[in-house]
């Protein structure tokens, strides 16, 4: 069955870096596009960035545009975000998250990861 | 960017009743909006797209309408594992892709 697992989540001081994981299973990675999600405690949904199927095209919220930056290895059915000069408000659990379209990016996501939690605290 | 916003943040509904959530788009985001379900500690589970389809496996008891601006989530006969909170997502004009702010639905 469709499955991906992030990892990589932890405690980091303000101005560091953090390397987020998702590795995925059930699926071809290289058919689907993959968005990363994050979620505030007790807060709403937001979204991050978003890989297409074949790694060409990549987007960023404004939030995290310049400091955060996504890639995927499909020979190792994983994803990555690269998160630099990370900030108080970038805690958040983050969930990684197929696009339900099969080599086009429909951008909503059929299937979710349980998330990993990353906590900016010095 | 296109600005969801869902009301009301709370709704109070007993099981067995029915339950109308809505969500309101800062401009037309045609039929590309997408409803899902997020319980405690766990990840958001896809129920809707593209306005009104169900996604795989999703009861019949789920049903989703509107276009352009307004649109509704319709849940009849709520059962206890319905009670979650609730997001819309547009994904008309992207990026960003943008979220509500979510409807708590919860045991009256």
């Amino acid at each position: 069955q469709v499955q991906l697992v992030e990892s990589g989540g932890g405690v980091v001081q303000p101005g560091r870096s953090l390397r987020l994981s998702c590795r995925v299973s059930g699926f071809t990675l290289n058919n689907y596009g993959i968005h990363w999600v994050r979620q505030a405690p007790g807060k709403g949904l937001e979204w991050v960035a978003m890989i297409t199927s074949d790694g060409s095209g990549k987007f960023y919220a404004d939030s995290v545009k310049g400091r955060f930056t996504i890639s995927r290895d499909n020979s190792e059915n994983t994803l990555y975000l690269e998160m630099n000069s990370l900030r108080s408000e970038d805690r958040a659990v983050y969930y990684c998250a197929r696009d339900s379209g099969y080599r086009y990016r429909w951008g909503f996501s059929d299937y979710w990861g349980r998330g990993t939690l990353v906590t900016v605290s010095s | 960017e296109i600005v969801m916003t869902q009301s009301p943040a709370t709704l109070s509904v007993s099981p067995g009743e029915g339950a109308t959530l809505s969500c309101r788009a800062s401009q037309s985001v045609a039929g590309n909006l997408a409803w899902y379900q997020q319980k405690p500690g766990q990840a958001p589970r896809l129920l809707i797209h593209g306005a009104s389809t169900r996604a795989t496996g999703i009861p019949a008891r789920f049903s989703g309408s509107g276009s352009g601006t307004e649109f509704t989530l319709t849940i009849s006969r709520l059962q206890s594992e319905d009670f979650a909170v609730y997001y819309c997502q547009q994904y008309n004009d992207w990026p960003p892709i943008t979220f509500g702010q979510g409807t708590r639905l919860e045991i009256k």
